[in-house]
């Protein structure tokens, strides 16, 4: 399998603030890399597929970059509504998709 | 806007066979290339894939779950539906069925349902 490990598993950061988030998978996956944001109580999101290709209706604030092994999420300026949990997901196995363990944006 | 709703008993005995169905709407579910696809998530936890199912019968499954999972469609409800047999207290999760999309090789899960929380207990 495939293991995805996100870093940090949270971060502290305030409106306004850059925020990156990492994540590497234990072998290469090309760019098959998907991000999903997850608030509490409700299922996750679609941000972005295919390493960096945003979702249509997703802010231009959030981006994502990488491949290979190595890849980004980052929210340009963070807004109110973007505190949440970010998961990174492999679609490179089809169909043994697994997600990373999840990074908690908090205040 | 595509919709997708799930259903079932909330609480299951162990070794029982737990059975939830995913009702799609604002979309046919035979209309395009997609899967119809359940992920379960333990309280507290992250994101387990369970595995697929194509309008047309095709199947693929988790290797971990593979032996006591069955899915299938209901193309006259626009429904699918997931069996998961013998289930213990380690299949307790909040199940999401999902729509999994694809551009070019890329899937992706663009749509999902609320989540349904299923307590396996006795």
């Amino acid at each position: 399998d495939i293991q995805m490990t996100q870093s940090p598993n949270s971060l502290s950061a305030s409106v306004g603030d850059r925020v990156t988030i990492t994540c590497r998978a234990s072998q290469s996956i090309a760019s098959f890399l998907n991000w999903y944001q997850q608030k509490p109580g409700i299922a996750p999101k679609l941000l972005i597929y295919a390493a960096s290709s945003l979702r249509s209706g997703v802010p231009s604030r959030f981006s994502g970059r990488g491949s290979g092994t190595d890849f980004t999420l980052t929210i340009s300026s963070l807004q109110p509504e973007d505190f949440a949990t970010y998961y990174c997901q492999q679609s490179y196995t089809t169909p043994m998709y697994t997600f990373g363990q999840g990074t908690k944006v908090e205040i | 806007q595509v919709q997708l709703q799930e259903s079932g008993p909330g609480l299951v005995k162990p070794s029982q066979t737990l059975s939830l169905t995913c009702t799609v709407s604002g979309d046919s579910i035979i209309s395009g290339s997609y899967y119809w696809t359940w992920i379960r998530q333990p309280a507290g936890q992250g994101l387990e894939y369970i595995g697929r199912v194509y309008p047309y019968g095709n199947t693929d499954f988790n290797p971990s779950l593979k032996s006591r999972v069955a899915m299938s469609v209901d193309t006259s409800k626009n429904q699918f539906s997931l069996k998961l047999t013998s289930v213990t207290a380690a299949d307790t999760a909040v199940y999401y069925c999902a729509r999994e999309g694809v551009v070019g090789l890329a899937y992706y899960h663009d749509y999902w349902g609320q989540g349904l929380l299923v307590t396996v207990s006795s």
